[in-house]
């Protein structure tokens, strides 16, 4: 069963405006890492911000924050104020739990969302 | 500059060869990743190693194989290549082992072309 899931393959916003890129995560371990990396055109992958399970409040970083919803396992993440350098492939990730207990603790990726900002 | 690098960048090579790609970890990590990311798979996890030792393994094939060295430079080996072998490869790097939220930065990907 896929751990990650990023249902959108493409989404398309306009230069200024808010989007929201969509990740469900699947887990039965309490402790466990949410991690959002952006690859733009040339390849590399770019961090952009963390939510830890415990963490009471949502995560933001900049124009980037983390809508986490812990009940419903999701956690979009919301870029504010679009620009066009925003264009890349985006994608959730997530760390299982403490090795003592099982967990792998190394990310696995969703398969991404490729959002174009037009001008 | 994420300060993890990886040479080479690009490589074209034929079936049947072997290559090394290398990945300098940024200055303080102790933990190296790899992942391979291909169209159809996505990006899948190889390998992890930690202070010169292997700790994780992925789906990495047996023709695959990898080393963390003293200085924490590490270098994957690719052997008996095959067409679908043909991915952007990653090498990222951590602070720890299993602590923490275990941030892993990337390098810029070595491509990887196979003939």
């Amino acid at each position: 069963a896929q751990k990650i899931t990023q249902t959108q393959p493409g989404m398309f916003v306009q230069e200024k405006e808010a989007v929201t890129l969509d990740c469900t995560y699947d887990t039965s371990d309490p402790s466990y890492g949410l991690f959002w990396y952006k690859q733009p055109s040339s390849g590399e992958m770019i961090f952009l911000i963390y939510q830890g399970s415990y963490d009471q409040q949502n995560a933001t970083e900049g124009r980037y924050s983390l809508n986490f919803q812990k009940a419903r396992k999701s956690a979009n993440l919301v870029i504010s104020a679009s620009q066009l350098g925003d264009s890349a492939m985006y994608f959730c990730a997530m760390r299982e739990g403490q090795v003592r207990s099982g967990g792998s603790y190394i990310p696995t990726f969703g398969r991404g969302t490729s959002l174009i900002v037009h001008p | 500059d994420s300060g993890v690098t990886q040479t080479p960048k690009h490589l074209i090579t034929a079936t049947g060869q072997r290559v090394t790609l290398r990945c300098s970890p940024r200055s303080g990590d102790l933990s190296v990743y790899w992942y391979q990311q291909s169209l159809d798979q996505g990006l899948q996890f190889l390998i992890q190693y930690y202070n010169g030792e292997e700790r994780a393994k992925g789906n990495i094939l047996e023709r695959f194989s990898a080393q963390q060295f003293p200085d924490l430079h590490s270098e994957l080996n690719l052997s008996s290549l095959e067409l679908g072998d043909s991915a952007l490869y990653f090498c990222a790097s951590s602070e720890g082992l299993n602590s923490g939220a275990n941030v892993l930065t990337f390098g810029a990907g070595s491509r990887l072309t196979v003939l």
